[in-house]
């Protein structure tokens, strides 16, 4: 398995400012990605974070405003750009680890709320 | 639009029963298929996984049933305990990016 790590834990922002999320695994992984859950709700990918190469997002999330960068095999940052109320929700990293190279192990997740 | 639909949507137990939540799938492209586990402001945990070669796969109390021809999967909670108290997620996997279902809470009444 891996363990992951993200700062911060939980932030409160203004509209229209901009958070970096960081991402950090103790080992180094393949592939890492980026998901949000709503409070109470399901996860969703955003985007696939590619080593040395751009950013594989889903459909419905666009890098001017979630662009992400992956400087390495153990780290990641996700910016959430220019943000509404909307953007409230709890964002989470992941990395395929493990024994069995479909293991996807998650982060504690990011709180983000905006006023 | 959910690829992975999950049910049911909550379920109560009495503490020692058996706990069984069904997912389904459409697209035949999935090739894993993970269970998660997820408390209160902790991140999702990875509870136990199923490829579709296999039927069923079974860790401790908890034991993945796969029904390939059907496009259905299902975890059952053995024994449950107050601490399975959670919510849990089906995903299934295609290019290893993973589809959530919808989750489902259990409740483990003691």
């Amino acid at each position: 398995s891996a363990v992951i790590s993200q700062k911060p834990s939980r932030d409160i922002c203004q509209r229209g400012t901009s958070l970096t999320i960081q991402c950090q695994v103790d080992s180094q992984v393949t592939m890492m990605f980026w998901y949000r859950q709503q409070p109470g709700q399901s996860l969703t990918l955003i985007a696939t974070a590619n080593q040395g190469s751009e950013a594989t997002y889903e459909s419905g999330f666009v890098i001017d405003k979630f662009p992400i960068s992956r400087p390495n095999l153990t780290f990641s940052t996700l910016t959430v750009s220019n943000m509404s109320p909307e953007d409230s929700s709890i964002y989470l990293c992941s990395a395929l680890a493990g024994t069995a190279v479909y293991e996807q192990y998650f982060g504690p997740g990011t709180r983000l709320t905006v006023t | 639009q959910q690829q992975v639909k999950q049910s049911p949507q909550s379920l109560i137990v009495q503490k020692g029963g058996i706990s069984i939540i069904n997912c389904a799938y459409e697209n035949t492209a999935f090739d894993y298929f993970p269970w998660y586990q997820q408390f209160p402001g902790k991140g999702p945990a990875l509870l136990i996984a199923i490829r579709p070669d296999v039927s069923e796969k079974k860790e401790g109390r908890f034991t993945i049933s796969f029904n390939k021809s059907a496009k259905q999967f299902s975890l059952h909670i053995m024994d449950s305990q107050p601490g399975d108290s959670a919510t849990y997620f089906c995903a299934a996997s295609n290019d290893y990016k993973l589809s959530f279902g919808a989750g489902t809470t259990v409740t483990v009444r003691a």
